[in-house]
């Protein structure tokens, strides 16, 4: 079954400093991976997402991502972290089947402190 | 690219009375769709997506119905709604990408 991880309940990083969400996954096949956030009683925001390609994933605010297929993770940086950023986030795996459903994490809360 | 538009944003409903929330979207033609269910604030559940007019495949049993009479449009309901329907529900569409803003639901 296709899983995914956010091992960390709450991040907490202070102002410019350079923040990472973790993220790993257990799929057959080959991961379509996606990063959301979500501001308090908002729907989600697409942020990235891998397909296939370069490992490096540059996004939207900021943001980058990771694909490392040996450690299965795709972690979500950002060089230098704002108080607004502050918000939750969720990694994502595309179902490998007629579906087209996601799978997500439990999430992660980013809180970035000045 | 697509815009998911879901309404209401929130509503207040008494247990036992009927429920339904509507998704449309724009920008695209014959998309699948799908419903999610988040709730406390954490992971979120696909309950119902539909890959066209009138199909419906549902993953988890539930209280909940999903209909989808024109392309564009998916509809979430209940007859009965019960407490534990409380949550925050988000429409998406095809591809990952795309969202409506959600709909935040508590049953009283």
């Amino acid at each position: 079954a296709q899983s995914v991880a956010q091992p960390e309940d709450q991040v907490n990083v202070a102002e410019g400093n350079p923040l990472t969400v973790k993220c790993t996954y257990s799929v057959s096949g080959n991961p379509y991976l996606f990063w959301y956030v979500q501001y308090p009683n908002r729907g989600l925001q697409f942020l990235l997402k891998y397909i296939t390609g370069d490992n490096l994933v540059k996004g939207s605010y900021g943001f980058e991502a990771e694909f490392n297929k040996s450690q299965t993770s795709f972690h979500l940086k950002k060089p230098s972290a704002l108080v607004s950023d502050s918000a939750l986030y969720f990694c994502a795996v595309r179902d490998n089947g007629d579906t087209g459903k996601l799978i997500f994490g439990q999430g992660t809360t980013l809180q970035v402190k000045p | 690219s697509q815009t998911i538009h879901q309404w209401p944003a929130t509503l207040v409903q008494p247990v036992g009375s009927p429920l339904s929330l509507e998704c449309t979207v724009e920008g695209t033609s014959n998309p699948n769709l799908y419903w999610y269910r988040q709730a406390a604030g954490r992971g979120l559940q696909l309950l119902f997506y539909s890959v066209g007019i009138g199909q419906i495949s549902s993953e988890v049993p539930q209280n909940l119905s999903a209909s989808r009479p024109q392309d564009r449009q998916f509809i979430l309901s209940s007859k009965k709604l019960l407490l534990s329907d409380s949550g925050f529900y988000l429409c998406a569409g095809q591809g990952g990408a795309f969202f409506g803003q959600g709909t935040r639901l508590t049953v009283v």
